[in-house]
């Protein structure tokens, strides 16, 4: 069974701080397709990363994602108010194409 | 604009059935991969199946949770795809989402989401 687990569940900083986001498979991600997204109260997702590092259109630079095979980072490198939010990996190289639990990025 | 728009949702007894769609509108349907991804209140997202274009011969897959119950289909000349939810749970309420995968845009994962449309399953 393909499992993504997020670490933490919940992460407590103060706009400014740098936020460091973990995404680890149980079976290793071919291609690096793994994705995050960022998901707000009341709205949709949204896609954040693609392909392990890239970034997708609407979002800063100071959003960044890294790693490979089984160990994935997303790095928010100076929070900003509108970063707090949920955020979601999610594997997609085959079916079922899961998402980690989530991790809450919450103000402190 | 691109855009994907649920509908159909509703409130349906246990056992019962149910079938939303998600129309597309600013892109090219017929050759997107589309998705249903669901998400009870205060949950986490859980991703419930997909249909491949027609040059992917309309292939499907589904979580295991839903395999057997719930079946996704496509209407290319609407512009639509539906996701027909069977003998259906209390575990199943939650808003569902359509959403396209990326690869049309050159992208991966899912780059474009509707809104959601609320499905309850209740006696």
């Amino acid at each position: 069974e393909n499992v993504l687990t997020q670490s933490p569940g919940t992460l407590s900083l103060s706009p400014g701080e740098r936020a460091t986001l973990s995404c680890r498979a149980s079976q290793s991600v071919s291609g690096n397709y793994l994705a995050w997204y960022q998901q707000k109260p009341g709205q949709a997702p949204r896609l954040l990363i693609y392909g392990a590092s890239s970034r997708a259109t609407g979002f800063p630079d100071r959003f960044s994602g890294s790693g490979s095979g089984t160990d994935f980072t997303l790095t928010i490198s100076r929070l900003e108010p509108e970063d707090f939010a949920v955020y979601y990996c999610q594997r997609y190289d085959s079916a079922p194409q899961t998402f980690g639990q989530g991790t809450r990025l919450e103000i402190k | 604009e691109v855009r994907l728009v649920e509908s159909g949702g509703g409130l349906v007894q246990p056992g019962g059935s149910l079938k939303v769609s998600c129309a597309a509108s600013g892109f090219t349907f017929s050759a997107s991969a589309v998705h249903w991804v669901r998400q009870a209140s205060g949950k986490g997202l859980e991703w419930v199946g997909r249909i491949r274009s027609k040059s992917n011969s309309y292939a499907t897959a589904y979580a295991e949770s839903v395999q057997g119950r719930f079946t996704i289909s496509r209407d290319d000349s609407k512009n639509t795809a539906y996701l027909q939810m069977n003998s259906l749970e209390t575990e199943d309420t939650a808003v569902y989402y359509c959403s396209r995968h990326g690869a049309v845009a050159g992208l991966g994962g899912l780059d474009v989401w509707g809104q959601g449309t609320t499905v309850t399953v209740s006696s």
